[in-house]
């Protein structure tokens, strides 16, 4: 696609509810991440991609959390059991190949646990 | 934990004045970008330094890389409205990962 798509743009889900947020980068892209963002705050690290291999995953807050890429292009990152604390928008970027090279992001997914 | 504090967290100034943010951390990394993010959209990449004491200009935008490759600035000329917007650096570390400062939401006043 013309660039990174994510679905859904917003969720909302009841505590104790699971979860499943689908990012598409743009085709072609080796290396794929996923952030969490605060409003108002810089996006924090969850995990990374490169084609299917999840290379870091030491941003995921716990065990709760799970992403998968299992054939190098489509992400899905899982939230079991959603905690109010996990109410964050869910930004996904992919680049082309690894270092200095530029990364796009996505218009994320909101999430809201209530 | 972020890795890169940025200064000042919200800044908010009157058309047409000048501005500097700072992002600084106690890493080294072997480049800095910086972002720019608008209300519920992905931030945008606006440069990439890579050099220490690197200096790269955008139109009314300057970006500068420490010598240490530790820290950056952005300064910008002459605000505009349409400057509006969160404005993030982030780091690359050695594993391909990067890493975001804490962001820097800045208002231009008309």
């Amino acid at each position: 696609g013309a660039g990174v798509s994510q679905s859904p743009r917003y969720k909302v889900a009841k505590r104790g509810q699971d979860v499943a947020l689908r990012c598409d980068p743009i085709s072609g892209h080796v290396s794929l991440f996923w952030y969490q963002q605060a409003l108002g705050q810089g996006p924090e690290f969850l995990t990374y991609f490169q084609n299917e291999a999840q290379l870091d995953k030491s941003g995921l807050p716990s065990d709760r959390f799970f992403a998968e890429r299992p054939e190098g292009s489509v992400s899905t990152l899982k939230i079991q059991r959603t905690q109010q604390e996990d109410s964050a928008v869910y930004l996904c970027a992919s680049r082309r190949g690894t270092e200095n090279t530029e990364a796009f992001f996505g218009q994320g997914t909101r999430l809201t646990v209530v | 934990t972020q890795l890169l504090e940025q200064s000042p967290q919200f800044l908010s100034i009157q058309e047409g004045e000048n501005l500097t943010v700072y992002c600084n951390s106690s890493s080294v990394f072997s480049s800095l970008q910086w972002y720019r993010q608008e209300p519920g959209e992905g931030p945008v990449l606006l440069v990439t330094v890579v050099t220490g004491g690197e200096v790269k200009k955008l139109k009314r935008l300057t970006f500068q890389f420490g010598d240490a490759r530790k820290d950056s600035s952005l300064h910008i000329t002459a605000a505009q409205p349409g400057d509006t917007g969160l404005y993030l650096c982030a780091g690359e570390g050695t594993g391909n990962q990067f890493y975001f400062g804490t962001g820097t939401s800045l208002t231009v006043i008309p």
